[in-house]
């Protein structure tokens, strides 16, 4: 079975540090850019990142340019999303997904990031 | 990366038809066929129906269809059930290797 399983989320404070994971299985990973989406409670979906199979091309959207970076270990099977100065509007779920012909065509459960003091 | 534009709610009754509208410009959606359609179930991970403006993946019902014109993408839904209430998402590459989703679009089935 096809699967992506986030982890990594939880109660981090502003300016704070957060490593999110995304465990691949039932697909072979090294091929497929993957992407990284987030929801804040009660909105639409917002694109955050994307990355080739090799990790050679990146992109991240405007608001998280400089302070999110996106990494991934095909030997692991797993992309990363490494976020830093945490801002109380990054709170959000999460979720990594699979990139087929420009769409994202498996996605994750999601993993909850809350930025609080 | 400005999002895409959606109507913020359609509505329609069982049978009938309705479409939602992704309008973006001519550097993006005009430019490309590389729109996506995602439905979203309340409290679910969202799901893809409609890749590269015209096509449904395995398992996506035919009654779901894409089209676009110009700088506007649609998605249409014929012959609405009631478990087609969800929130839909358009969603775009706009160049230079980034991607933009549209503000979502919350179907109700009277």
């Amino acid at each position: 079975e096809v699967q992506l399983v986030e982890s990594g989320g939880g109660l981090v404070q502003p300016g704070g540090s957060l490593r999110l994971s995304c465990a691949a299985s039932g697909f072979t990973f090294s091929p497929y850019w993957m992407l990284w989406v987030r929801q804040a409670p009660g909105k639409g979906l917002v694109w955050v990142s994307r990355m080739n199979g090799d990790g050679s091309t990146i992109s991240y959207a405007d608001s998280v340019k400089g302070r999110f970076t996106i990494s991934r270990d095909n030997a692991k099977n797993t992309l990363y999303l490494q976020m830093s100065s945490l801002r109380v509007d990054d709170t959000a779920a999460y979720y990594c997904g699979r990139e087929s012909f420009y769409a994202m065509d498996v996605w994750g459960q999601g993993t909850t990031v809350t930025v609080s003091s | 990366q400005s999002a895409l534009t959606q109507p913020p709610s359609v509505s329609g009754s069982p049978g009938q038809s309705v479409t939602i509208s992704c309008t973006g410009s001519s550097s993006d959606v005009g430019s490309y066929n590389r729109v996506s359609w995602y439905q979203q179930p309340p409290g679910a991970a969202p799901k893809l129906m409609i890749y590269e403006v015209t096509n449904r993946p395995s398992g996506v019902p035919d009654r779901f269809s894409g089209s676009k014109s110009g700088n506007t993408a649609s998605l249409t839904i014929s012959g609405l059930q009631t478990e087609d209430e969800a929130d839909y998402y358009c969603f775009s590459y706009v160049g230079s290797y980034t991607m933009v989703f549209g503000g979502g679009t919350k179907l109700t089935v009277l």
